[in-house]
C-alpha cells in the first residue's frame, strides 16, 4: 500500500520562509501533488512534480527526489491567509490513484 | 460557473436512514473520484471512475454504492447510515490525456455529512 508522512502542524511568521516535508513509500509512482485547504474549504490544487527537482509557483515552490522518496512544498514571503493545511499526494499504480498524506496545518503569526 | 458542484452541502441524518450526494463537472474531465475526509482531516480516496468505468474501489463497505450516469456525473448513495459515517464527502475529477493523468484533481465544496 502507500503511506506518505508530513508534520502534523508548523508555525512561521508572516514574511518568512516554511518549508513542509513529505516522506512517501508507494509503488508504481508517477509524481507528487501538493494541495491547500481552508477550514471549511476544499482543497486546491498548488503544484505537481513528476520529475527531480524544483518547481516554481510564484511564492510557492515544490521540489521532488524520487530517489529518496522525498518532497517538500516551500511557501515564500509568507501572509497570513496562507494559514491552512498542506497536503502531499501521490499517483501511483496503473490507474494513477491519488493517495493523500495527513496534512500539515500551518499557522501564519504576525 | 461551478466546475464541479455537489448537493446537498449539509445532510443531517438519523442512523439506519438511506441517503444520497450528488456530483457535476462542467470541465469535460473524463476522470471522477469521491473522497471521505474525516474529522482529522485524513482525506482517503473511496471510488474513481474513468468514462463512466469504476476503476478504483478502495476497501468501503459495501452499503456505498457509486454510480456515474455520463462522465459529467457522479453520484454516492449510502444505505443504512452508521455514526462513523459522518465526514465530508468530496467529489473531485482530473484529465486524463493519452492515458496519463495530468496530475491536478479539482474538487468540489464539500457535501458533510452527520449521522444522529
Amino acid at each position: 500500500g502507500q503511506s506518505l508522512e508530513q508534520p502534523s502542524e508548523v508555525t512561521a511568521v508572516e514574511g518568512a520562509i516554511v518549508q513542509i516535508n513529505c516522506t512517501y513509500q508507494t509503488s508504481g509512482f508517477y509524481g507528487l501533488s501538493w494541495y491547500q485547504q481552508h477550514d471549511g474549504g476544499a482543497p486546491t490544487f498548488l503544484s505537481y512534480n513528476g520529475l527531480d527537482g524544483l518547481e516554481e509557483t510564484g511564492r510557492f515552490s515544490s521540489f521532488l527526489s524520487r530517489s529518496d522518496s522525498y518532497g517538500y512544498l516551500l511557501l515564500q514571503e509568507l501572509q497570513m491567509k496562507d494559514s491552512a493545511s498542506y497536503f502531499c499526494a501521490v499517483r501511483s499504480g496503473g490507474y494513477q490513484k491519488v493517495t493523500f498524506g495527513t496534512g500539515t496545518k500551518l499557522q501564519v503569526i504576525p | 460557473d461551478t466546475a464541479v458542484s455537489q448537493t446537498p452541502k449539509y445532510l443531517v441524518t438519523q442512523m439506519g436512514n438511506d441517503k444520497s450526494i450528488k456530483c457535476e463537472q462542467n470541465l469535460g474531465h473524463d476522470t471522477m473520484y469521491w473522497y471521505k475526509q474525516d474529522s482529522k482531516k485524513f482525506l482517503k480516496i473511496m471510488f474513481s471512475y474513468n468514462n463512466k468505468e469504476l476503476i478504483i474501489n478502495e476497501t468501503v463497505p459495501n452499503r456505498f454504492s457509486p454510480k456515474s450516469p455520463d462522465k459529467a456525473h457522479l453520484n454516492l448513495h449510502i444505505n443504512s447510515l452508521e455514526l462513523g459515517d459522518s465526514a465530508v464527502y468530496f467529489c473531485a475529477s482530473s484529465r486524463t490525456t493519452s492515458g496519463v493523468n495530468t496530475g491536478e484533481l479539482f474538487f468540489g465544496e464539500g457535501s458533510r455529512l452527520t449521522v444522529l
